[in-house]
């Protein structure tokens, strides 16, 4: 199973928006909705704040969104804050019953 | 305070094995389903292992599979992975994580660092 393709890279100004996409295949993101993004600071453990494609954990800013179309997931910031500025990453479940993780997407705010 | 707390990892040889275990305090542990996910240096997550909160279900990578075993203890609220025949590929900080929708890693520990080499 390949990994999921996000961009290396992304940045943004404060208070601006910032898409991060997340594609795969008919097999994974195209056929379910159990996509899930995470935020990971330097040298520190992930946090959940996407699952199901849109869902927000209790306590995740709602200036964190998610959506699909097709096979193409989306992680939406809104009013970029200087906190924002970590890597993300995506998954999803898969037809072979397995997880597949996207490479990753380092945010950066101007 | 939920909590995953790691311990186990350290500096081992290829070939050599290792058993990272996890405490979990703060929530109702036999409800959840338990994952270890890897991250080598440098790299993005893999996940390693998942059992299901009833231990009916289990996962293994490709990667690992016939060398890893994943197992957990309910009453003692704990999570281990015995590790075998490691490989320099192995190498990664292993985070103990955990979930009540499958797939879904809602609480993290903070990862403990394996290193394979000679």
């Amino acid at each position: 199973q390949s990994a999921l393709t996000q961009p290396a890279s992304v940045s943004g100004s404060p208070g601006q928006s910032i898409t991060i996409s997340c594609t795969g295949t008919s097999s994974d993101v195209g056929d379910y909705n159990y996509v899930s993004w995470y935020q990971q600071y330097p040298g520190k453990a992930p946090k959940l704040m996407i699952y199901e494609v849109s869902n927000r954990p209790s306590g995740v800013s709602n200036r964190f969104s998610g959506s699909k179309s097709g096979n193409t997931a989306s992680l939406t910031i809104s009013g970029l804050q200087a906190e924002d500025e970590a890597d993300y990453y995506c998954n999803s479940y898969t037809s072979s019953n397995t997880l597949v993780f996207g490479g990753g997407t380092k945010l950066t705010v101007l | 305070e939920v909590q995953l707390v790691e311990s186990g990892g350290g500096l081992v040889k290829p070939g050599g094995s290792l058993r990272l275990s996890c405490a979990a305090s703060g929530f109702t542990f036999s409800n959840y389903n338990m994952n270890w996910v890897r991250q080598a240096p440098g790299k993005g997550l893999e996940r390693v292992s998942s059992i299901s909160s009833s231990s009916s279900y289990i996962y293994y990578a490709d990667s690992v599979k016939g060398r890893f075993t994943i197992s957990r203890d309910n009453a003692r609220n704990s999570l281990d992975l015995q590790m075998n025949s490691l490989r320099a590929e192995d190498t990664a900080v292993y985070y103990c994580a955990g979930g009540i929708l499958t797939d879904v890693f809602a609480i993290w520990g903070q990862g403990t660092m394996v290193t394979v080499s000679s």
